[in-house]
């Protein structure tokens, strides 16, 4: 069955940075894109954006560009995301989804990073 | 940006009644682009409904979505106690691809 599995929680403090994998299975990894979704604490879902597995194309929400940034290693079917300058705000539960053949809806959700940001 | 509300916020139910979710958008969807979402505490959201009324693989025919146009409905047509959770829609559109902001169905 396809799953994607997430990398564990990250505690980070103000400034860093943190990398999430989501590691997939079960399919072919460069078929489908791999979105990523942010939940921060309480709060609803909020599209990051999308990268394309077969190009590496990403392409980002306006709220998330400069510091994000999503990656790929099609070698062991992993979508990476990476949070430079890390600010409280940022605290989350971060998502990583397989995007339907073609089309933008997600069928398939990893678990979900927690990413906490304090000092 | 096409802004998706969601109403009500919260819907308190009882077990064995009828859901209706509504999810309004700020521009006509290009071939109802619609999709929806549970989503239970702790966990990932799950895809129940694309395309504006497709079943998921899996999902139950009690879940059924409707619409067209700006205007879309997730019905549950008889609530069992797995269903209490809350239900997000999500357009895709249009880039950037947004959800609306939850509707939560509760027990009453």
């Amino acid at each position: 069955q396809v799953q994607l599995v997430q990398s564990g929680s990250e505690l980070k403090e103000p400034g860093a940075s943190v990398k999430v994998s989501c590691k997939a299975s079960a399919y072919t990894f460069t078929t489908h894109g791999v979105g990523w979704v942010r939940q921060a604490p309480g709060q609803g879902l909020e599209w990051m954006g999308w990268i394309a597995t077969d190009t590496g194309n990403p392409t980002y929400a306006q709220d998330f560009t400069g510091r994000f940034v999503f990656s790929l290693d099609t070698s062991v079917s992993t979508a990476y995301l990476q949070i430079s300058s890390l600010k409280a705000e940022d605290t989350a539960v971060y998502y990583c989804a397989r995007k339907a053949r073609g089309i933008g809806f997600f069928d398939y959700w990893g678990q979900g990073t927690l990413v906490t940001v304090s000092s | 940006e096409i802004v998706l509300t969601q109403s009500p916020g919260t819907l308190s139910l009882s077990p064995g009644e009828r859901a209706t979710l509504s999810c309004r958008a700020s521009q006509s969807l290009s071939s109802s682009y619609l999709a929806w979402y549970q989503q239970k505490p702790g966990q990932a959201p799950r895809l129940l409904i694309y395309g504006t009324s497709s079943r998921a693989t899996g999902i139950p025919d009690r879940f059924s979505g409707s619409g067209s146009g700006t205007d879309f409905t997730l019905t549950i047509s008889r609530l069992e106690p797995e269903d209490f959770a809350v239900y997000y829609c999500q357009q895709y559109g249009s880039s950037p691809w947004t959800f609306g902001q939850g509707t939560k169905v509760e027990i009453k």
